[in-house]
């Protein structure tokens, strides 16, 4: 298993430029999210799903997009880039049935925003 | 709401000394508790888990033991190696309702273990 994969790796972007972040996981998870971590924040959930058509917005959600038509992709989208969105964003999944699991973690994509 | 505090770091040890990062989480429910460890460049880990009161979760000499009277999930290890060095979070999981799992983060503390 390839387990969860992101692309790109690193990403500058002028502001006002759209970009879409991908994710993708291979183990058949139903819940996907997307966190970004800014230094001294931590993690903060930006959107999830529970599914395959079905979304929500976390704590952050602001400024981004997203779309569940597969259960192993997960994208997410940047409508229009601000400097305020530079940061470095994790993807990860789990399964949701049975009790609470720990989620895998993408290894991230650094984005920067001039 | 649902959070988790963390102690700030960052903290700096000798190799071979003794670790406590205290963690406390707010008490509603009975949530599942966490450790997270990110190496430098890469994404987060899992070290350990514990899904109720008074369990122990261990995982590469690291321990935390579920402690529902104080709220408290603190990660310790008697004997820190240089390769220890990495940011470490506290995370808390609920079902928010059906099937909604929520992790929520503490703000990480950083570790730095010297030789």
């Amino acid at each position: 298993n390839a387990g969860v994969t992101q692309t790109p790796k690193f990403q500058v972007l002028k502001t006002g430029q759209s970009m879409t972040l991908q994710c993708a996981q291979d183990m058949n998870h139903e819940y996907m999210s997307w966190y970004r971590q800014d230094p001294g924040m931590g993690l903060r959930l930006i959107h999830y799903s529970v599914g395959a058509g079905i979304t929500d917005q976390g704590e952050v959600p602001n400024g981004y997009n997203v779309s569940r038509s597969t259960t192993e992709d997960f994208p997410l989208r940047l409508l229009s880039a601000a400097p305020s969105q530079t940061s470095v964003y994790f993807c990860a999944s789990s399964y949701v049935s049975g009790p609470p699991n720990a989620q895998y973690f993408g290894p991230g994509t650094r984005l920067t925003v001039l | 709401g649902d959070s988790v505090t963390q102690m700030e770091g960052p903290v700096t040890l000798s190799e071979e000394a003794f670790l406590t990062i205290n963690c406390t989480y707010t008490a509603t429910g009975y949530p599942s508790l966490f450790w997270y460890v990110q190496y430098p460049g890469e994404g987060l880990q899992l070290l350990l888990k514990a899904t109720k009161a008074d369990d122990k979760g261990s995982n590469k000499g690291f321990e935390a033991t579920y402690r529902k009277e104080t709220t408290s999930f603190h990660l310790e290890k008697g004997s820190v190696q240089v390769s220890d060095s990495a940011v470490y979070f506290c995370a808390r999981v609920q079902n928010s309702g059906g099937s909604n799992y929520k992790l929520t983060f503490g703000k990480g503390t950083l570790l730095t273990v010297n030789p």
